[in-house]
């Protein structure tokens, strides 16, 4: 997706937050989300924020954006083994399509 | 309802050959989206139904490429006279109307072009 960025790879220590970032283009779009994706599995929806609000909170999860910088991060607190997968950002095109960054591996490590 | 289906999950196949996927969307879900994810990308949108109707088709669907959703239910994706560079995850995705990024994705069908 050449309208949404997003950092390869991150590696964090069990029990440490985990921070993904991601950065997009299209001002217009009016939700954002992230997906998880393990192997052999499909894409999981984790969550999303809706393009008016700043911040939004699921249990272990933070989302943020920033709509003036175009930036949206999400927060895992409390990393667990089980969260190791490839964590990708979204952007809706109108409601017809969405528009995926390049996914984020995220790597724990005991 | 068991979710998103599709079938196969794994083709292999000689580069030349045609080769038909299937996905059985969520049955109330109205909206209907492939996607191809090639190694270490995102998935990239190809096409979506609403209903039986093909409403948008992505620069990627070359001619070879064909979607079909009959009855509004079930669709297929067929690709005619393949290429290596067609080898790729290949999933359905299916929602409501509107809700493009809450709907639920298939687990994909992987293809090998030989």
């Amino acid at each position: 997706g050449e309208d949404v960025e997003q950092s390869l790879f991150l590696s964090v220590r069990e029990g440490d937050s985990s921070v993904i970032n991601c950065t997009y283009t299209d001002s217009s779009s009016t939700y954002l989300y992230w997906y998880k994706q393990e192997p052999g599995a499909g894409l999981q929806l984790l969550t999303y924020i809706f393009s008016n609000m700043d911040m939004k909170q699921d249990q272990r999860l933070t989302v943020l954006l920033n709509k003036k910088d175009k930036h949206l991060s999400l927060r895992i607190a409390d990393t667990q083994t089980g969260d190791s997968a490839i964590y990708f950002c979204a952007e809706s095109k109108g409601a017809q399509k969405l528009v995926f960054g390049q996914g984020t591996r995220l790597t724990i490590n005991p | 309802d068991t979710g998103v289906s599709q079938d196969p999950r794994h083709k292999i196949t000689k580069r030349g050959q045609n080769v038909t996927f299937r996905c059985d969307p969520i049955s109330e879900h109205n909206r209907l989206y492939w996607y191809r994810q090639t190694l270490g990308q995102g998935p990239e949108f190809l096409t979506y139904f609403q209903n039986e109707a093909q409403l948008e088709k992505s620069r990627l669907l070359s001619d070879r490429f064909s979607a079909e959703r009959p009855k509004g239910s079930f669709s297929t994706l067929e690709i005619q006279r393949t290429e290596q560079g067609d080898s790729a995850m290949y999933l359905c995705a299916s929602s409501l109307q509107g809700q493009v990024g809450r709907g639920y994705f298939g687990p994909g069908t992987r293809l090998t072009v030989t």
